[in-house]
């Protein structure tokens, strides 16, 4: 089954811990993206990835790392999480020839 | 402005009837229009993709895309209570050294039974 997965959906931190939330998808897609989404604001976009090795700030980077060593896998990094990054997290995949794109299931990351 | 303005609602239609949503964009160059399925909690889920001018119709649904006026809608005919959701429109919009899909912030639709 076509899919794009995220882990964990559900996290429960403190101020100043790393943590990382893996994001992969098994339909080859080229481009990948993170976002976060808050009650009023929508869907921003946190970074995205045209490609392995290729990946560009979005709206609202600050805070968050990426990499994109593999082309399946797009961990989002958060070094020294604080309560403002509380939100709801979507990794989303597309290929490269068009933008309709596929989200995965969501995490849930509080941060106290 | 915003880069995809829609009406936040709620929007309360009753069973039966027909629900539209609307969206506006900036992006006079825009190709690619979107709409996305958001059930509270859940992820977004593509239900229609649009590039022509005029009307697309997939079962229930209809997107209707008018580029002069930059204007986008759905039409969702013999509404249900399972249709209760929030509606995301996306546009391609360009930006500074990307082009990217663009959200606008939604519109909640409630089906009254």
């Amino acid at each position: 089954e076509a899919q794009v997965t995220q882990n964990p959906r559900y996290l429960i931190t403190v101020t100043g811990k790393k943590l990382t939330v893996t994001c992969s998808q098994n339909m080859n897609h080229e481009y990948m993206s993170w976002y976060r989404q808050d009650p009023g604001l929508g869907l921003r976009q946190i970074y995205y990835s045209m490609n392995v090795e290729v990946t560009d700030k979005g709206d609202v980077p600050e805070g968050y790392k990426v990499s994109r060593k593999e082309k399946r896998n797009f961990p989002l990094i958060l070094e020294s999480p604080s309560p403002n990054q509380t939100s709801l997290y979507f990794c989303a995949s597309r290929p490269g020839w068009s933008y309709e794109q596929y989200f995965g299931p969501g995490t849930r990351l509080t941060v106290t | 402005q915003k880069e995809v303005e829609q009406n936040s609602g709620p929007l309360s239609v009753p069973e039966g009837a027909i629900a539209s949503l609307n969206c506006t964009y900036s992006d006079r160059v825009s190709q690619s229009f979107f709409w996305y399925r958001q059930y509270s909690g859940k992820s977004p889920e593509l239900i229609m993709s649009i590039y022509s001018n005029g009307d697309k119709e997939d079962g229930r649904f209809t997107a209707q895309l008018n580029k002069a006026s930059q204007y986008v809608s759905l039409l969702i005919r013999d509404s249900q209570p399972s249709d209760s959701a929030t509606y995301l429109c996306a546009v391609n919009i360009r930006g500074f050294g990307n082009e990217k899909l663009t959200f606008g912030t939604g519109t909640r639709l409630t089906i009254i039974p």
